[in-house]
């Protein structure tokens, strides 16, 4: 069962503009909810996170805004610089148990 | 401060033969995962551990086992391989439930042959 979905497995945006990277999720026990960024041939980086009791987390160019109501989640990239081209995994985490979506690759255009 | 080790980092194996994938973290972390991702795909869940002595099932567990002895180690088996665990494996680490950032190994390439 895929309990976090990322719908859209590409997106590509001009440098300078918003990106927005959605994330479902269906288990209403995770807490947690986590974006990573990842290179070709490395694992995955952590990028920001969002308890469950929260809304809104910012950190610097990166927010994420999480909806529980409707169980989903986004990261938005504002200003989208060249450097952020990578896929983005979204994650949710509930007692240690912490599953990841099939992921996004951005692509920002200079 | 390494942060997290796995070895090896490529491996070919036959059908049938058998390894183990190390993985080490030294930022006395509690929670440990593996994961699996194969070609195009996200990340798959195969085994975590939130702490020495006690281990728990993910999304993908059969073919593989796993061991906690210690906080550091978190060593996943292959018994009996097969072409379908041909992926990249990725170690895993972060110190609690209330700071789930994980911090990830350089991953395992491995193919089975």
């Amino acid at each position: 069962d895929q309990q976090v979905k990322q719908n859209s497995p590409s997106l590509s945006v001009q440098e300078g503009r918003i990106s927005i990277l959605n994330c479902d999720y269906t288990n209403s026990m995770f807490d947690y909810f986590l974006w990573y960024k990842k290179y070709p041939a490395e694992g995955p980086t952590f990028l920001i996170s969002i308890s469950s009791i929260k809304d809104k987390n910012e950190d610097g160019r990166f927010t994420v805004f999480l909806n529980k109501s409707a169980k989903h989640l986004s990261l938005h990239i504002v200003p989208s610089q060249p450097g952020d081209s990578a896929v983005y995994f979204c994650a949710a985490s509930a007692l240690g148990d912490m599953r990841f979506g099939a992921g996004t690759r951005l692509t920002v255009k200079p | 401060n390494a942060g997290v080790t796995q070895t090896p980092k490529f491996r070919i194996l036959k059908i049938g033969q058998s390894m183990t994938l190390q993985c080490t973290q030294d930022m006395n972390h509690n929670y440990m995962y593996w994961y699996r991702q194969d070609p195009g795909m996200g990340l798959k869940l195969i085994y975590y551990s939130v702490g020495a002595g006690i281990t728990d099932k993910g999304e993908v567990p059969n073919g593989y086992n796993v061991s906690r002895s210690t906080t550091e180690d978190f060593p996943l088996r292959l018994e009996l391989a097969a072409p379908s665990q041909t992926s990249v494996y990725f170690c895993a680490s972060s110190y609690s439930r209330a700071e789930p950032e994980a911090f990830f190994g350089q991953g395992t390439r491995l193919t089975v042959v």
